[in-house]
């Protein structure tokens, strides 16, 4: 089945370090990625996706994220955190007829 | 450019009952998806709209979840009668349709079924 796995439920970090937030994915043939941020009380908005080409997608708000085919990974990073990053990340992947599927997503919670 | 809209915002109904959920999509966008997000986890797809037809219902509850969209614009989606597992946001994203392109979602409608 096609599917995408976010493997921790929470990602602790402190204002101006690097985070990196994990996604996995299993799709046969070409995977279209995507992430998705989602505040509290808000839908969910865009981050950026990857279609194909360079493996390293840069996004909104200085997120970027890199494919590995080898890996099966779609981590999204940022080298420098700030306390607005905290909220809930979604990972997704999409594959024939633009089926849209999510992970369980990420709680980012960046400290002082 | 006007984003996805949802109404109402929050609604609270008693088991047995039944309510009604509208979204209205961007513009030119011929894809419009519902999602159910249950707290604490991913938005989970219910069904796909390409214009007016249906693509995937795979996972829509069809004893009591229904949807609509006629003309190919707006959207609703009906419970009934509601449970109180189906408690949650529920979400309406659109995209211009093409496999390769991002979904735009609404803020949501939170139901509570009490």
């Amino acid at each position: 089945a096609q599917s995408v796995a976010q493997p921790e439920d929470q990602v602790n970090v402190a204002e101006g370090n690097p985070l990196t937030v994990k996604c996995t994915y299993s799709v046969s043939g070409n995977p279209y990625l995507f992430w998705y941020v989602q505040y509290p009380n808000r839908g969910l908005q865009f981050l950026l996706k990857y279609i194909t080409g360079d493996n390293l997608v840069k996004g909104s708000y200085g997120f970027e994220a890199e494919f590995n085919k080898s890996q099966t990974s779609f981590h999204l990073k940022k080298p420098s955190a700030l306390v607005s990053d905290s909220a809930l990340y979604f990972c997704a992947v999409k594959w024939t007829a633009s089926k849209l599927t999510f992970g369980t997503g990420t709680r980012l919670q960046v400290t002082l | 450019e006007a984003g996805v809209a949802q109404s109402p915002r929050y609604k609270i109904i008693e088991k047995r009952q039944s309510v009604a959920f509208w979204c209205n999509p961007i513009s030119g966008h011929a894809t419009l998806y519902w999602y159910q997000q249950i707290l604490g986890q991913g938005p989970k797809l219910l069904i796909q709209f390409q214009n007016n037809g249906v693509v995937d219902d795979s996972q829509l509850p069809k004893d009591r979840f229904s949807a609509e969209r006629l003309k190919g614009v707006d959207s609703t989606l009906k419970i009934q009668p509601a449970k109180l597992e189906d408690s949650a946001v529920y979400l309406c994203a659109s995209s211009l349709g093409r496999t390769l392109e991002e979904a735009f979602f609404g803020q949501g409608t939170r139901l509570t079924v009490v």
